[in-house]
């Protein structure tokens, strides 16, 4: 079973940068496909990047190129994501969510963090 | 780059059947998953690869796929069955997609 814990709500001045943290528990990160994904206020679930296990690279929407960035520390089994140059529609929950089966190339989520809200504003 | 489309509201009477679908030019050469998400809570695996259920989703929900469309079947639908429903795949570039979401009434 797999569990993940995010880090807490950030509020953000806008063209500041936020990073949130994804605490793994129950696998190590490396037996994991992570991704993350956004929910704006009232919208829908959008995919922001996450690791492509058929070619093994960590790829990242093209919304988001310059200005996230995903990365893993594989000795705490912690993932992260920072968004730089914020703006107010990057006001946002933030869900890592991962594959834990031996199948993801299709992208499933089987597991879910809590979501971290990320507030942008003056 | 590749989309998803997805109705945006669907009703059913209770214990009736309901199909909600995805369409995308990506679902031809990979499965779609769908999730489930109530107010305020994070989206939940329901069905994912040719129509497989996660332990602890009921038999209700079931999956199926032709052509550049997938569906999500719910047979018997309940009153805790209400909620949003959400299609994923991927595409060849390895760019990953939500459908827009099928808001769920349960009548």
């Amino acid at each position: 079973q797999v569990q993940l814990v995010q880090s807490g709500a950030e509020v953000k001045k806008p063209g500041a940068s936020v990073k949130v943290s994804c605490k793994v528990s129950g696998y190590t990160l490396t037996e994991l496909s992570m991704h993350w994904v956004r929910q704006a206020p009232g919208k829908g679930l959008e995919w922001m990047g996450g690791f492509d296990p058929e070619d093994g690279e960590t790829i990242y929407a093209q919304k988001f190129q310059g200005r996230v960035t995903m990365t893993e520390d594989t000795s705490t089994d912690t993932a992260y994501m920072e968004l730089s140059s914020l703006r107010s529609e990057d006001t946002a929950v933030y869900y890592c969510a991962t594959c834990s089966g031996g199948d993801c190339y299709s992208y499933y989520f089987d597991y879910w963090g809590q979501g971290t809200l990320v507030t942008v504003s003056s | 780059s590749s989309e998803l489309t997805q109705d945006p509201a669907v009703s059913v009477a209770l214990g009736q059947t309901v199909r909600i679908t995805c369409q995308g030019d990506s679902l031809r050469s990979y499965y779609a998953s769908w999730y489930q998400q109530k107010p305020g809570q994070a989206p939940v695996l329901v069905i994912y690869g040719k129509n497989n259920r996660p332990s602890g989703i009921p038999d209700r929900f079931s999956g199926s796929s032709s052509g550049n469309t997938a569906s999500l079947t719910i047979t018997g639908a309940q009153a805790e069955d209400e909620a949003d429903y959400y299609c994923n795949s991927r595409d060849s570039s390895g760019k990953g997609v939500f459908g827009g979401g099928t808001k769920l009434t349960v009548l």
